[in-house]
């Protein structure tokens, strides 16, 4: 079974608007670590954002933020005010306690003039 | 300054022959690399991590298999063997300054098809 899951295969916005991708994910782990990354065309992946299992609060950094439903088993990315170089493959990513690494399998985001 | 760097960044690969890829660590405060596969569909795949000098290990995996050494404190190596005879794959690693809470940065990434 995927450990990490991201139904949205494709999005496509508008520039300037709210975007939101979701991910849930599979533990055994009381502790965990969540993140985003993203990848440009150039293949260049970079990290974006971060939330760790054991923190309420969602987190924020810059025009990224997270939605962090514990219970849900669900660490969805909001992107705010979208420009066209937001436009990226996004992973989303959990860190287990024994060091393996599970990825989504990513979501195309394209966003629009 | 990069943090990692990758060689080569693209191969073509004779069926049959493997290829050995390095992956250099620029910040010594970033000690845990990895290596990870990812094909043209994008679905990307964490294969190791490995921290210490003389770490060794395997996996085999659909279409090829790996062989990855932490050679020095700096230095990851990625053996890829027995690949698919048509198939494009990249390789790519990355460092965290943590085992488990680290972000990961990641390299530029290799480019291995096979002919």
């Amino acid at each position: 079974a995927q450990k990490v899951t991201q139904t949205q295969t494709s999005i496509s916005v508008m520039e300037k608007t709210t975007v939101t991708m979701d991910c849930v994910y599979e533990t055994q782990d009381s502790s965990y670590f969540l993140f985003w990354y993203k990848q440009t065309a150039s293949g260049e992946i970079v990290f974006l954002i971060r939330q760790d299992s054991y923190k309420k609060e969602n987190a924020t950094v810059g025009h990224y933020s997270l939605n962090f439903q514990k219970p849900k088993s669900s660490i969805g990315l909001i992107i705010t005010a979208t420009q066209i170089e937001d436009s990226a493959v996004y992973f989303c990513a959990m860190r287990e306690n024994n060091n393996r690494i599970f990825f989504g399998d990513g979501t195309q985001l394209v966003v629009k003039p | 300054v990069t943090l990692l760097e990758q060689n080569p960044r693209w191969r073509l690969v004779p069926r049959g022959q493997a290829v050995n890829l390095r992956c250099i660590l620029k910040n010594s405060q970033y000690p845990w690399m990895s290596w990870y596969q990812q094909d043209l569909q994008k679905q990307l795949q964490w294969l190791f991590t490995l921290r210490s000098p003389g770490d060794k290990e395997v996996k085999s995996l659909p279409g090829a298999d790996y062989l990855a050494t932490r050679v020095t404190d700096t230095e990851l190596r990625l053996q890829v063997a027995n690949m698919s005879q048509g198939r494009t794959l990249y390789c790519t690693c990355s460092a965290a300054g943590g085992a488990n809470t680290g972000q990961l940065y990641f390299g530029e990434g290799s480019k291995l098809t096979v002919l």
